[in-house]
C-alpha cells in the first residue's frame, strides 16, 4: 500500500517568508509525528499528534512553528518568519494507534536563503 | 529526558565481512529500540526493532541485541553487501511517544 507522502519535496524560500509543509500519513494511522533533520544529524522530534490533537509539542523550537491536523489525517507544518537556521529536512512519520513502529516519509528539504 | 549515544560514526568494511554498530541509552523507562537505514535523499526506513522484554532478534542477515542492565543495544549485519552502504540510526522510545535518535553511523561496504 501507499506509504507516507510529503509535499513539496523541496522548498526554497527567502528569510522572513511563511512556508507550509504537508504530510499524508499511511491510511488508518492515527498517530503522526514531525521531525527535523539537519545535515549529518539524526532526526529531532518536533510534534506528535494522536488523532486531531497535538499530544506532545515539546520539540517545537519556538512560536514561529505551528502544526495542525484538523481531520485526523493530513497534517501541515507551518513556519512563520523563516530564518536561515530553519534550513533542514523536515520528516513526517506515522504509526498505527497503540503501536510503536513509526514509518517515515521521504521528507521536505527546506532551504531559507 | 532520553539521550542516545551511537558509535562508531563511520564504519568501512569489505563485502562479506560483518558490521556492528552500538548504541547506549540513558532512560531506563525506554522499552522500544528501532534501527533505521537512510539512503541519500530518502527518509529513514525501519529495518529491525526490539522490545525490552526480548534480548535478541534476528531477520535474515541483520540482528539486534539488547542488554537492559547495561542500557545498550547493538545492530549486527552479516555477509555485508554494497547495497548495505547507507547511514544507520538507532533510536529509543518510551512506547507511544517520540523517537530519540542517535547521531548515525555511515556504513561503507566496498566490493
Amino acid at each position: 500500500g501507499a506509504g507516507v507522502s510529503q509535499t513539496p519535496s523541496n522548498k526554497v524560500t527567502e528569510k522572513g517568508k511563511y512556508v507550509e509543509l504537508r504530510c499524508d500519513p499511511i491510511s488508518g494511522h492515527t498517530a503522526l509525528y514531525w521531525y527535523r533533520q539537519s545535515l549529518g544529524q539524526g532526526p529531532e522530534f518536533l510534534i506528535y499528534f494522536q488523532g486531531t490533537g497535538a499530544a506532545d509539542d515539546s520539540g517545537l523550537p519556538n512560536d514561529r512553528f505551528f502544526a495542525v491536523r484538523p481531520e485526523g489525517s493530513v497534517s501541515t507544518l507551518k513556519i512563520q518568519r523563516t530564518e536561515r537556521g530553519d534550513s533542514a529536512v523536515y520528516l513526517c512519520a506515522s504509526s498505527l494507534g497503540g503501536r510503536a513502529e513509526q514509518f517515515f516519509g521521504p521528507g521536505t528539504r527546506l532551504t531559507v536563503l | 529526558g532520553e539521550n542516545v549515544e551511537q558509535h562508531p560514526s563511520t564504519l568501512s568494511v569489505q563485502e562479506g565481512d560483518s558490521a556492528v554498530i552500538k548504541c547506549t541509552y540513558s532512560d531506563s523507562a525506554s522499552n522500544y529500540f528501532p534501527w533505521y537505514k537512510q539512503e541519500l535523499g530518502k527518509g529513514p526506513q525501519l529495518i529491525i526493532d526490539i522490545r525490552s522484554n526480548v534480548g535478541e532478534k534476528k531477520d535474515q542477515r541483520i540482528a539486534v541485541t539488547l542488554n537492559k542492565t547495561a542500557k545498550h543495544f547493538s545492530l549486527h549485519i552479516t555477509e555485508t553487501q554494497p547495497e548495505d552502504s547507507a547511514v544507520y540510526f538507532c533510536a529509543a522510545i518510551e512506547a507511544g511517544t517520540a523517537l530519540i535518535f542517535g547521531k548515525g553511523t555511515t556504513l561503507s561496504v566496498s566490493s
